[in-house]
């Protein structure tokens, strides 16, 4: 079992959804919690980092932890074509340093 | 501000050979770390480096290897290229070890293709 769970998707919605992306962890030492998007031929881009529980908001997006629970989800709001992308969620390992991503979910937003 | 900047951007290779990749990291930042990205694994952590010494190594053979110069530059080789190399690999740079609040920018990659 990995680490880090996420949907691979792909995710399809219509321009102007609410999109909720989810990632799953079993490892209690994940102590910051980040999300990347990725377009195509494209490295990665950090849009959210949180540290603690709870929600963090960002424009049209939300970044939400729950520790108890081991999971965490990046929503989007009033979606938009320029959404689409490939979604990674990634954790720093406090007692490793060590940065773990997930599988990443594709989403396409369509006019 | 520039960014981080990989070269190539794209290599072909054949198996039995090896390769060497290059990154510039953002100015100032001091460490480097490396990924390789498959459709299959995602991203899986390779090293990182901080002021020229490896601080971090993820589980990867011997045949992959990495440097970094006193300019944080750095450069990673694989030797005896198999198949299964063939991955986008990607550098990514940070003021501090680890990330801290800026998480870690990324260069937009090397992809490298084994025949």
């Amino acid at each position: 079992q990995k680490e880090v769970e996420q949907d691979p998707g792909p995710l399809s919605v219509p321009e102007g959804a609410i999109v909720s992306l989810n990632c799953t962890y079993s490892n209690s030492a994940f102590q910051y919690f980040m999300w990347y998007r990725q377009y195509s031929r494209k490295g990665p881009e950090l849009l959210m980092y949180t540290y603690s529980s709870g929600n963090k908001e960002d424009g049209r997006f939300t970044a939400q932890v729950d520790k108890s629970s081991k999971y965490i989800s990046l929503f989007i709001r009033d979606s938009q074509p320029s959404d689409s992308a490939t979604y990674l969620c990634a954790m720093l390992d406090y007692n490793t340093d060590k940065l773990i991503f997930g599988t990443g979910t594709r989403l396409q937003v369509f006019p | 501000k520039a960014g981080v900047t990989q070269t190539p951007r794209y290599l072909i290779k054949t198996r039995g050979q090896q390769v060497t990749l290059s990154c510039s990291p953002i100015s100032g930042h001091r460490s480097v770390s490396w990924y390789q990205q498959t459709p299959g694994q995602g991203l899986q952590f390779l090293f990182e480096y901080f002021s020229e010494t490896q601080r971090n190594k993820g589980n990867f053979p011997g045949r992959f290897s990495g440097r970094q110069f006193s300019n944080s530059r750095s450069e990673m080789n694989v030797s005896t290229l198999e198949l299964g190399d063939s991955a986008l690999y990607l550098c990514a740079s940070s003021s501090s070890a680890p990330a801290g609040n800026y998480g870690y920018t990324f260069g937009s990659g090397t992809r490298l293709t084994v025949v």
